[in-house]
């Protein structure tokens, strides 16, 4: 099992630009989040699915997109890249609520 | 809605001591409950889990936690500390029913020689 794989690892993006991030898992998981984690403020949630067509926004939604049409992807989508959106960005997946996450590597992005 | 405190960005301790890193939950109904650490420029590993199980949680590397209901925490101790426990230590609480898992701002461990 190779886990949740993210790509790509690193990324710069000019303001204004747009892009997805992508993200899959090989364990069958039904659950699968997006966070984002910016210094002394922890791991933000952004958006979650709990399965294929079923998707909600976290703490911080704007600004991203997300779609779940297979159980294995669940890519985020950046619309129209800002400053702001500079951050280190983690893929997440489990079984269910009552089960622990598994994590990509992070995803480190730079908006300029 | 869950949320997640951790008193302390920073904890310093010294090589030996005890490990102390706070944790208090809000949430509506018994919560599922997680402690996870990074090292740095690192992913984040699961240290250690309560599912309304035990209420004392150990994990890996020494570390256990325990759920008290009546005070809604679940802070994290382990009784000697190690050089390689330094990194960053987070607390983040599930609810039944519910799909988003919260985490704390995290707490910092320093560990002095």
């Amino acid at each position: 099992n190779a886990g949740v794989t993210q790509t790509p690892k690193f990324q710069v993006l000019k303001t204004g630009q747009s892009m997805t991030l992508q993200c899959a898992q090989d364990m069958n998981h039904e659950y699968m989040s997006w966070y984002r984690q910016d210094p002394g403020m922890g791991l933000r949630l952004i958006h979650y699915s709990v399965g294929a067509g079923i998707t909600d926004q976290g703490e911080v939604p704007n600004g991203y997109n997300v779609s779940r049409s297979t159980t294995e992807d669940f890519p985020l989508r950046l619309l129209s890249a800002a400053p702001s959106q500079t951050s280190v960005y983690f893929c997440a997946s489990r079984v269910s609520e009552r089960t622990e996450a598994f994590f990509g590597q992070g995803t480190r992005l730079t908006v300029v | 809605a869950q949320s997640v405190t951790q008193l302390g960005s920073h904890v310093s301790v010294s090589e030996g001591a005890l490990v102390l890193l706070r944790c208090n939950y809000s949430s509506s109904v018994p919560p599922y409950l997680f402690w996870y650490v990074q090292y740095p420029n690192q992913g984040l590993q699961l240290l250690l889990k309560y599912t309304s199980a035990a209420t004392l949680v150990k994990g890996i590397n020494g570390f256990e936690a325990e759920f008290k209901k009546s005070e809604t925490s679940f802070h994290l101790t382990k009784p000697s500390a190690h050089m390689s426990d330094a990194a960053e230590y987070f607390c983040a609480v599930s609810e039944q029913s519910q799909g988003n898992l919260i985490f704390g701002k995290g707490t910092k461990l320093s560990v002095k020689p």
